[in-house]
């Protein structure tokens, strides 16, 4: 079945401690994001990448760091620094060559206390 | 000039009711939107997109209608159904970034 993989679904940490999410996609698509999400907030772009070993910052990019060593892979790390990282955070993938459907992954709550 | 502004924040409709949700843009370089269903603790998952070559897109008991000219575009859902009660984002896209900005949502009820 193809599709996007987010683990693990529910995720702990204390605070100060850095924290990596996982994002795996096999629809050979180019272009990945990462998401978060808050009630009442809709969708904020956090990361961005359109290739392999390149990404962009989104809206909300202080506190987390990626990296895109493989097209299938677009882990996010929330960092000691985000201030508020408790929060749902959603992985999204695109073909990439034309705006277009954008396939969720099944998201990742994170609970920092 | 990035933002999707989406309203209404909620709406409850009876069973076989029109739900109407609208969404206002005002970056000219947008040229996909889409609508997004998304159940609480799920994904989002896209019900249907259009671009701005056409004013309106019907798929089954969805459609989008677009406005060009007044920077606006609509998810109309007929004869809306239980099944339907979940959360509706909006969103655009420009060829030239490849960001998608998406409209605070809202969340649909219907009721039984």
């Amino acid at each position: 079945d193809g599709g996007i993989t987010q683990s693990p679904k529910y995720l702990f940490r204390k605070e100060g401690q850095n924290v990596t999410l996982s994002c795996e996609q096999n629809l050979n698509h180019d272009a990945m994001y990462w998401y978060r999400q808050d009630p009442g907030q809709g969708l904020r772009l956090i990361y961005y990448s359109q290739i392999v070993n390149d990404f962009q910052k989104g809206d909300i990019a202080e506190g987390y760091s990626v990296s895109r060593e493989k097209k299938e892979s677009f882990p996010l790390t929330v960092t000691s620094a985000q201030k508020n990282p408790t929060a749902f955070y959603l992985c999204a993938s695109s073909l990439g060559r034309r705006p277009g459907e954008q396939y969720f992954g099944p998201g990742t709550r994170l609970t920092v206390t | 000039q990035q933002q999707v502004k989406q309203s209404p924040q909620s709406l409850i409709v009876q069973k076989g009711g029109i739900s109407i949700i609208n969404c206002a843009y005002e970056n000219t370089a947008f040229d996909y939107f889409p609508w997004y269903q998304q159940f609480p603790g799920k994904g989002p998952a896209l019900l249907i997109a259009i671009r701005p070559d056409v004013s309106e897109k019907k798929e089954g008991r969805f459609t989008i209608s677009f406005n060009k000219s007044a920077k606006q575009f609509s998810l109309h859902i007929m004869d809306s159904q239980p099944g339907d009660s979940a959360t509706y984002f909006c969103a655009a896209c420009s060829s030239g970034t490849y960001k998608y900005i998406f409209g605070t949502g809202t969340r649909l009820k219907v009721l039984a």
